[in-house]
C-alpha cells in the first residue's frame, strides 16, 4: 500500500517551454502533497505544500507563477514548469500523506520514484 | 534555523557487517521521525519510524534509536547487503499539523562484498 507514482520519470525540452509532472496515489487519497528538488548529492529541498481544493503554499525563494501547482483532487497533484530554462534541469520528487490514516501515521509522507527534467 | 543533519556523509562497510547511520536534529519539539533510503535515481523509499515517546523500534534487519536528550537519531542496519548501497535520510515532523518533514542531509551507505 500507500504507492505514490509520478509521470513522466524523464523528461527532456526546449528552453521556454513548459512541462508538466503529474503526481498520483494510487490506492490511498492524499489529504496533502509535497513538491521537491533534489540537486545531485544534495538532500530534498521542499518547493512547496499542495492541499486539494486550494491554493499551494510555496516556500520561501519558489516562485509560484514560474512552478504551477494544481492539486485537482484527492488523488492528483500537477506541478507545471512554466518557461523552462537549464537551471530548472532537477529531480523532481512529489510525496503524499494518506487521507485516512490515523495518529501520527498521518504525518508520513510517501514518495513518489521522481521525475528527471532536463532542460536544453 | 532548525535543520536535521547527519554525522557522516559517508560510510563504507563490508557485506555482512553491521552499519550504523546517524543523526543530529535539532527542534527538540519534533514528535516523530522517520528514516528512507534513496537509491541512485529513485524517490525516498520510506524504511522505519519511530514516535518521540519511544526510544527503540525494531523493524527487519533495521533497528531505530532516539535519544531525545541529546537529540539524537540513529539507523541501525544489521548484516548489510549490497542492496543496501544508498543514500540514507533521517527526517523528522516538527510537530505542526500539516508541515512537511525535515530532511536532512543525507548519508551515503556504500556496501562492498
Amino acid at each position: 500500500g500507500a504507492v505514490v507514482s509520478q509521470h513522466p520519470s524523464r523528461v527532456i525540452c526546449k528552453s521556454g517551454t513548459s512541462v508538466k509532472i503529474e503526481c498520483r496515489s494510487l490506492d490511498f487519497q492524499a489529504t496533502t502533497m509535497f513538491w521537491y528538488r533534489q540537486f545531485p548529492k544534495q538532500s530534498l529541498m521542499l518547493m512547496a505544500t499542495s492541499n486539494e481544493g486550494s491554493k499551494a503554499t510555496y516556500e520561501q525563494g519558489v516562485e509560484k507563477d514560474k512552478f504551477l501547482i494544481n492539486h485537482a483532487s484527492l488523488t492528483l497533484s500537477t506541478l507545471t514548469v512554466t518557461s523552462a530554462h537549464p537551471e530548472d534541469s532537477s529531480f523532481y520528487i512529489c510525496s503524499a500523506r494518506d487521507r485516512l490514516a490515523g495518529g501520527y501515521l498521518q504525518e508520513t509522507q510517501y514518495f513518489g520514484p521522481g521525475t528527471r527534467l532536463l532542460v536544453l | 534555523g532548525e535543520s536535521v543533519g547527519l554525522h557522516l556523509p559517508t560510510l563504507s562497510v563490508q557485506e555482512g557487517d553491521n552499519s550504523i547511520i546517524n543523526c543530529a536534529y535539532s527542534n527538540s519539539a519534533s514528535d516523530y521521525f522517520i528514516w528512507y533510503k534513496q537509491e541512485s535515481g529513485k524517490g525516498p523509499q520510506f524504511i522505519i519510524d519511530i514516535r518521540s515517546n519511544m526510544d527503540k523500534r525494531q523493524g527487519q534487519r533495521v533497528t531505530v534509536l532516539l535519544n531525545k536528550t541529546v537529540k539524537h537519531l540513529s539507523l541501525q542496519i544489521a548484516a548489510t547487503q549490497p542492496g543496501d548501497s544508498a543514500v540514507y535520510f533521517c527526517a523528522e515532523n516538527p510537530s505542526q499539523a500539516g508541515t512537511a518533514l525535515i530532511f536532512g542531509k543525507g548519508t551515503t551507505l556504500s556496501v562492498s562484498s
